[in-house]
C-alpha cells in the first residue's frame, strides 16, 4: 500500500462547470503525476509535479490545471469541464527508488454530461 | 509518434500455461527504464516488473519474466504457470533519460480459462 488516496472516487457533473480532483499521499513523496485512461489510449499523463510549487505539462495538459502547496496534496482541475473529459483520472507517486517506479492511487471516474 | 506499442488487444492462455505479452517501444535515448503494470477489474494499477536499458539480465519477478531484446527494441513480459487471478489488463510503459514521466501502450487484455 503505497499510501495515496484519491477523491472523489466518482463524479457526476455538467458541462461548463469546474471541478478539482485531489490526490492524498501519506509517503512525503516528491514526484506526483495525473494521468487520464480512455479506451484505446491507454494511460496518459497530463500533469506532474517535481516539488512543492514545482509543476510541469505533461502530453494531454489542454484544459487543466494542477497544484501542489503541500508536498501531500497534489489537485487537478478542470475549469470548465467538457464532455471529451470524461475519463478516469490516476494520480500517482514516483517511489523514489532507483526504478522510481510509479505507484497509482485507486482512480476517480468522472462523467462530464 | 506512438513510442510504445502492444499489438495485441487481447490473449486467451490455459490456467498453468506460459504466456507472452508484447511490447515493443521506441527511443534514440540509450537510457531508458521500461515497466509492466497490471489492472484487474477492480480498476487498480499493479507495478509488476522492471527492465534497465543498461541491464544485462532480463528482469524476474516471480512468476513474471520480462524478455528483453534491445536489438530489437522490444520488451515482452511472460507470465508462467498462469493463474485465474491473471486475467486482468496489462500496460508496458518506457521512461526516457532522466525524466520520470512514464509512456503507457494501449494494453492487453489478458484471459485465463480453467
Amino acid at each position: 500500500d503505497a499510501g495515496i488516496t484519491q477523491s472523489p472516487r466518482h463524479k457526476v457533473t455538467e458541462t461548463g462547470t469546474p471541478v478539482t480532483l485531489r490526490c492524498h499521499q501519506t509517503e512525503n513523496h516528491r514526484y506526483m503525476y495525473w494521468y487520464r485512461q480512455d479506451p484505446g489510449h491507454g494511460l496518459r499523463l497530463i500533469h506532474y509535479s517535481y516539488g512543492v510549487k514545482d509543476t510541469d505539462k505533461g502530453e494531454v495538459s489542454d484544459g487543466y490545471s494542477v497544484s501542489r502547496s503541500k508536498t501531500e496534496d497534489f489537485l487537478l482541475t478542470l475549469e470548465s469541464a467538457t464532455s471529451s473529459q470524461t475519463s478516469v483520472y490516476f494520480c500517482a507517486i514516483g517511489a523514489g527508488t532507483v526504478y522510481n517506479e510509479q505507484f497509482f492511487g485507486p482512480g476517480t471516474r468522472l462523467t462530464v454530461l | 509518434a506512438q513510442k510504445i506499442t502492444q499489438t495485441q488487444p487481447g490473449m486467451f492462455v490455459q490456467e498453468k500455461e506460459a504466456v507472452t505479452l508484447d511490447c515493443t517501444y521506441d527511443t534514440s535515448d540509450p537510457s531508458y527504464g521500461l515497466f509492466w503494470y497490471k489492472q484487474p477489474s477492480s480498476g487498480e494499477m499493479i507495478f509488476l516488473i522492471y527492465q534497465g536499458s543498461y541491464d544485462q539480465q532480463n528482469a524476474t519477478e516471480g512468476r513474471y519474466s520480462l524478455n528483453f531484446q534491445k536489438a530489437r527494441k522490444s520488451a515482452n513480459l511472460v507470465i508462467s504457470a498462469s493463474q485465474l487471478g491473471d486475467s486482468a489488463m496489462y500496460f508496458c510503459a518506457m521512461r526516457e533519460g532522466n525524466t520520470d514521466k512514464l509512456i503507457f501502450g494501449t494494453g492487453t487484455r489478458l484471459q485465463v480459462f480453467p
